[in-house]
């Protein structure tokens, strides 16, 4: 079968460091995508992996781990815009999407 | 602002009733996305659309059916409306090329209230 896991909630303080970890099982494989979504906002794109490794953008970074079928979502510095929803989503026959990590961050 | 747009922002119908969602996908992407998204709840992936043929099928009920025309706009039509069809419906789009699903562009959705 195909299936995502990720936390269902996160809690950070501002001005840490967190991390969202989605493990995944799929039929082919071609990458781990990242989406944020804030409450009635729409999904934005935040990073894909197709490799091995650590991509970074800003504050974000995102990783995966190919051998096992794992990734993370690394938060830096956060601030108080970056509490949202995160999701995962694995490229395979299709995309198959994470139930989402509620990231609450307390001053 | 994602270049996507999705009309109506908001339709408030009665149970029973047919209605149909509009998506205009960004300039140049071929593939379109239609999901449903339940209160609190994630993405519920319904059907991609791929230059106008259907590409791929997600939990789409036989109640619902989805188009893509030649100009790429799409169209998702909800009929026999169920109270449980109450959500946020968004419409995604990518560019062409193997394994571009993997970054899609959403729309501000279309949020469905049924009565």
């Amino acid at each position: 079968g195909q299936s995502l896991e990720q936390p269902s909630e996160v809690t950070a303080v501002e001005g840490a460091i967190v991390q969202i970890n989605c493990t995944y099982q799929t039929s082919g494989f071609y990458g781990l995508s990242w989406y944020q979504q804030h409450d009635g906002g729409a999904p934005t794109f935040l990073s894909y992996n197709a490799l091995d490794g650590l991509e970074e953008t800003g504050r974000f970074s995102s990783f995966l781990s190919r051998s096992d079928s794992y990734g993370y979502l690394l938060l830096q510095e956060l601030q108080m815009k970056d509490s949202a929803s995160y999701f995962c989503a694995v490229g395979g026959d299709q995309l198959i999407w994470g139930a989402g990590t509620k990231l609450i961050i307390k001053p | 602002d994602s270049g996507v747009t999705q009309t109506p922002k908001h339709l408030i119908t009665a149970t029973g009733q047919r209605v149909t969602l509009r998506c205009s996908p960004r300039s140049g992407d071929l593939s379109v996305y239609w999901y449903q998204q339940s209160l609190d709840q994630g993405l519920q992936f319904l059907i991609q659309y791929y230059n106008g043929e259907e590409r791929a099928k997600g939990n789409i009920l036989e109640r619902f059916s989805a188009q893509q025309f030649p100009d790429l706009h799409s169209e998702l039509n909800l009929s026999s409306l169920e109270l449980g069809d109450s959500a946020l419906y968004f419409c995604a789009s990518s560019p062409p090329g193997q394994s571009s699903y993997n970054e899609q562009f959403f729309g501000p959705g279309t949020r469905l209230t049924v009565l």
